[in-house]
Protein backbone atom coordinates (compact mmCIF):
# COMPACT_ATOMS: atom_id res chain seq x y z
CA UNK A 1 0.00 0.00 0.00
CA UNK A 2 0.95 3.38 -0.85
CA UNK A 3 2.34 5.15 2.30
CA UNK A 4 1.51 8.47 0.98
CA UNK A 5 -1.83 9.57 -1.74
CA UNK A 6 -2.14 12.16 -3.36
CA UNK A 7 -5.25 12.29 -5.73
CA UNK A 8 -5.27 15.67 -7.28
CA UNK A 9 -2.37 15.76 -10.70
CA UNK A 10 -3.45 19.04 -11.52
CA UNK A 11 -4.99 22.00 -9.74
CA UNK A 12 -6.02 25.41 -10.94
CA UNK A 13 -7.10 28.32 -8.71
CA UNK A 14 -7.96 31.69 -9.24
CA UNK A 15 -5.78 34.61 -8.10
CA UNK A 16 -6.43 35.66 -4.27
CA UNK A 17 -8.92 32.64 -3.77
CA UNK A 18 -8.22 29.72 -1.20
CA UNK A 19 -7.53 26.37 -2.75
CA UNK A 20 -6.75 22.60 -0.81
CA UNK A 21 -4.55 19.94 -1.61
CA UNK A 22 -5.21 16.79 -0.60
CA UNK A 23 -3.35 14.02 1.10
CA UNK A 24 -3.61 11.01 2.91
CA UNK A 25 -1.68 8.50 4.52
CA UNK A 26 -1.11 5.18 5.61
CA UNK A 27 0.92 3.86 8.75
CA UNK A 28 0.22 1.79 12.18
CA UNK A 29 3.21 3.94 13.79
CA UNK A 30 1.20 6.30 16.20
CA UNK A 31 4.59 8.71 16.49
CA UNK A 32 4.75 10.35 12.98
CA UNK A 33 5.08 13.60 10.95
CA UNK A 34 3.29 14.73 8.06
CA UNK A 35 4.89 17.39 6.26
CA UNK A 36 4.26 19.70 3.03
CA UNK A 37 6.69 20.65 0.30
CA UNK A 38 6.46 23.03 -2.92
CA UNK A 39 8.53 22.38 -5.66
CA UNK A 40 9.01 25.27 -8.25
CA UNK A 41 10.12 24.86 -11.81
CA UNK A 42 13.42 25.72 -10.42
CA UNK A 43 13.63 22.04 -8.53
CA UNK A 44 14.34 22.84 -4.90
CA UNK A 45 12.16 21.24 -2.25
CA UNK A 46 11.00 24.25 0.13
CA UNK A 47 9.34 23.17 3.30
CA UNK A 48 5.96 24.61 3.93
CA UNK A 49 4.52 23.09 7.01
CA UNK A 50 4.55 20.48 9.19
CA UNK A 51 1.97 18.55 11.46
CA UNK A 52 3.18 15.79 14.05
CA UNK A 53 0.70 13.06 15.07
CA UNK A 54 0.49 13.67 18.69
CA UNK A 55 -0.15 17.78 17.95
CA UNK A 56 -4.00 18.74 19.25
CA UNK A 57 -4.33 21.78 16.62
CA UNK A 58 -3.87 22.09 13.63
CA UNK A 59 -0.35 23.84 12.29
CA UNK A 60 -0.22 27.25 10.18
CA UNK A 61 2.37 29.33 8.90
CA UNK A 62 0.99 32.39 7.32
CA UNK A 63 -1.14 31.87 4.39
CA UNK A 64 -0.49 27.73 4.74
CA UNK A 65 -2.78 25.71 6.95
CA UNK A 66 -2.52 22.15 7.37
CA UNK A 67 -6.36 20.30 7.98
CA UNK A 68 -4.97 17.51 10.20
CA UNK A 69 -7.85 14.72 10.50
CA UNK A 70 -6.34 11.53 12.32
CA UNK A 71 -9.00 9.07 12.35
CA UNK A 72 -9.71 9.89 8.29
CA UNK A 73 -5.82 9.41 8.23
CA UNK A 74 -5.45 13.02 5.77
CA UNK A 75 -3.37 15.73 6.08
CA UNK A 76 -4.93 18.36 3.71
CA UNK A 77 -3.12 21.34 2.71
CA UNK A 78 -4.80 25.22 2.74
CA UNK A 79 -3.71 27.43 0.45
CA UNK A 80 -5.24 31.10 1.66
CA UNK A 81 -5.37 33.90 -0.79
CA UNK A 82 -3.58 32.38 -3.71
CA UNK A 83 -0.95 34.26 -5.26
CA UNK A 84 0.80 34.07 -8.79
CA UNK A 85 4.17 32.73 -7.16
CA UNK A 86 2.45 29.86 -5.38
CA UNK A 87 2.28 28.07 -8.82
CA UNK A 88 4.17 24.85 -8.24
CA UNK A 89 4.47 21.24 -7.58
CA UNK A 90 3.62 20.40 -4.32
CA UNK A 91 4.35 17.34 -2.22
CA UNK A 92 2.76 15.84 1.19
CA UNK A 93 4.99 13.67 2.97
CA UNK A 94 5.45 11.52 5.90
CA UNK A 95 8.08 10.01 8.45
CA UNK A 96 7.64 6.95 10.59
CA UNK A 97 8.67 7.15 13.98
CA UNK A 98 9.59 10.69 14.73
CA UNK A 99 11.88 9.99 17.07
CA UNK A 100 14.08 7.07 15.54
CA UNK A 101 12.45 6.47 12.32
CA UNK A 102 14.51 7.57 8.98
CA UNK A 103 12.72 7.28 5.98
CA UNK A 104 10.63 10.50 4.37
CA UNK A 105 7.77 8.73 2.23
CA UNK A 106 6.19 11.33 -0.41
CA UNK A 107 3.54 11.37 -2.71
CA UNK A 108 3.34 11.69 -6.28
CA UNK A 109 2.81 15.60 -6.10
CA UNK A 110 -0.05 17.96 -7.07
CA UNK A 111 0.47 20.56 -10.00
CA UNK A 112 -1.05 23.66 -8.62
CA UNK A 113 -1.39 26.51 -10.88
CA UNK A 114 -2.50 30.09 -9.74
CA UNK A 115 -4.85 32.14 -12.72
CA UNK A 116 -4.48 35.52 -13.06
CA UNK B 1 23.99 31.15 7.34
CA UNK B 2 24.19 28.61 4.05
CA UNK B 3 22.00 26.02 3.09
CA UNK B 4 22.15 22.05 1.67
CA UNK B 5 24.95 22.64 -1.76
CA UNK B 6 25.08 20.31 -4.08
CA UNK B 7 27.70 20.33 -6.58
CA UNK B 8 27.65 19.64 -9.54
CA UNK B 9 23.58 20.84 -10.59
CA UNK B 10 24.00 19.26 -13.69
CA UNK B 11 26.18 15.97 -15.16
CA UNK B 12 25.62 14.32 -18.47
CA UNK B 13 27.48 11.01 -19.00
CA UNK B 14 27.69 8.28 -21.46
CA UNK B 15 26.37 4.40 -20.32
CA UNK B 16 28.51 2.48 -18.87
CA UNK B 17 30.66 5.70 -17.08
CA UNK B 18 30.97 6.08 -13.10
CA UNK B 19 29.84 9.50 -12.03
CA UNK B 20 29.93 10.87 -8.47
CA UNK B 21 28.20 13.99 -6.26
CA UNK B 22 28.55 15.48 -3.26
CA UNK B 23 26.24 17.12 -0.65
CA UNK B 24 27.28 19.81 1.78
CA UNK B 25 24.72 19.67 3.83
CA UNK B 26 23.63 22.17 6.71
CA UNK B 27 26.64 22.51 9.84
CA UNK B 28 24.83 21.28 12.49
CA UNK B 29 22.54 19.33 10.98
CA UNK B 30 23.90 15.56 11.47
CA UNK B 31 21.32 13.83 9.37
CA UNK B 32 21.66 13.54 6.07
CA UNK B 33 19.08 11.66 3.09
CA UNK B 34 19.57 11.42 -0.46
CA UNK B 35 16.64 11.04 -3.07
CA UNK B 36 16.34 10.30 -6.40
CA UNK B 37 13.36 12.06 -8.26
CA UNK B 38 12.41 10.98 -11.77
CA UNK B 39 10.00 13.16 -14.19
CA UNK B 40 6.27 13.07 -12.75
CA UNK B 41 7.19 11.72 -9.11
CA UNK B 42 7.70 12.86 -5.58
CA UNK B 43 11.41 12.55 -4.44
CA UNK B 44 12.53 8.50 -3.92
CA UNK B 45 14.52 7.63 -0.57
CA UNK B 46 17.93 5.98 -1.16
CA UNK B 47 19.98 6.01 1.97
CA UNK B 48 19.92 7.64 5.29
CA UNK B 49 23.29 8.77 7.46
CA UNK B 50 23.37 9.84 10.76
CA UNK B 51 26.96 11.44 11.33
CA UNK B 52 29.32 9.15 9.45
CA UNK B 53 27.39 6.03 9.82
CA UNK B 54 24.92 4.83 6.90
CA UNK B 55 22.39 3.59 8.71
CA UNK B 56 19.33 2.82 6.13
CA UNK B 57 19.85 2.03 2.65
CA UNK B 58 16.70 1.71 0.08
CA UNK B 59 16.42 -1.75 -1.19
CA UNK B 60 15.40 -0.81 -4.13
CA UNK B 61 19.15 0.58 -4.13
CA UNK B 62 21.00 -0.95 -7.05
CA UNK B 63 25.05 -1.90 -5.78
CA UNK B 64 26.26 0.09 -8.51
CA UNK B 65 25.46 2.82 -5.98
CA UNK B 66 27.75 3.65 -3.26
CA UNK B 67 27.38 6.48 -0.66
CA UNK B 68 29.73 7.97 1.83
CA UNK B 69 29.65 10.36 4.86
CA UNK B 70 33.46 10.45 5.55
CA UNK B 71 34.00 12.84 9.18
CA UNK B 72 29.76 13.13 9.26
CA UNK B 73 30.25 16.07 7.00
CA UNK B 74 29.84 16.60 3.39
CA UNK B 75 28.78 13.19 1.45
CA UNK B 76 29.06 11.65 -1.79
CA UNK B 77 27.13 9.32 -4.12
CA UNK B 78 28.47 7.74 -6.57
CA UNK B 79 26.88 5.74 -9.42
CA UNK B 80 28.82 2.93 -11.19
CA UNK B 81 28.30 2.09 -14.81
CA UNK B 82 25.26 4.43 -15.74
CA UNK B 83 22.10 3.63 -17.35
CA UNK B 84 20.24 5.10 -18.92
CA UNK B 85 17.55 4.49 -16.38
CA UNK B 86 19.61 6.51 -13.56
CA UNK B 87 19.00 9.40 -15.53
CA UNK B 88 17.08 11.46 -12.70
CA UNK B 89 17.34 14.49 -10.11
CA UNK B 90 19.43 13.34 -7.09
CA UNK B 91 18.54 15.40 -4.10
CA UNK B 92 20.53 15.83 -0.79
CA UNK B 93 18.86 16.79 2.39
CA UNK B 94 19.72 17.10 5.55
CA UNK B 95 17.93 17.47 9.57
CA UNK B 96 19.15 18.55 12.80
CA UNK B 97 19.73 16.14 15.19
CA UNK B 98 16.25 14.03 16.69
CA UNK B 99 14.05 16.68 19.44
CA UNK B 100 15.06 19.59 17.51
CA UNK B 101 12.92 19.64 14.78
CA UNK B 102 11.36 16.98 12.26
CA UNK B 103 11.80 18.78 8.63
CA UNK B 104 14.49 18.54 6.49
CA UNK B 105 16.22 20.85 4.43
CA UNK B 106 16.44 20.25 1.17
CA UNK B 107 19.38 21.00 -1.66
CA UNK B 108 19.22 22.31 -5.20
CA UNK B 109 19.86 18.92 -6.38
CA UNK B 110 22.00 17.50 -9.03
CA UNK B 111 20.46 16.45 -12.36
CA UNK B 112 21.97 13.44 -14.50
CA UNK B 113 21.42 12.66 -17.97
CA UNK B 114 22.88 9.43 -19.03
CA UNK B 115 22.74 8.91 -22.83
Amino acid sequence: AQKITQTQPGMFVQEKEAVTLDCTYDTSDPSYGLFWYKQPSSGEMIFLIYQGSYDQQNATEGRYSLNFQKARKSANLVISASQLGDSAMYFCAMREGLETGNQFYFGTGTSLTVIP
Amino acid sequence: DTGVSQDPRHKITKRGQNVTFRCDPISEHNRLYWYRQTLGQGPEFLTYFQNEAQLEKSRLLSDRFSAERPKGSFSTLEIQRTEQGDSAMYLCASSPPAGISYEQYFGPGTRLTVT
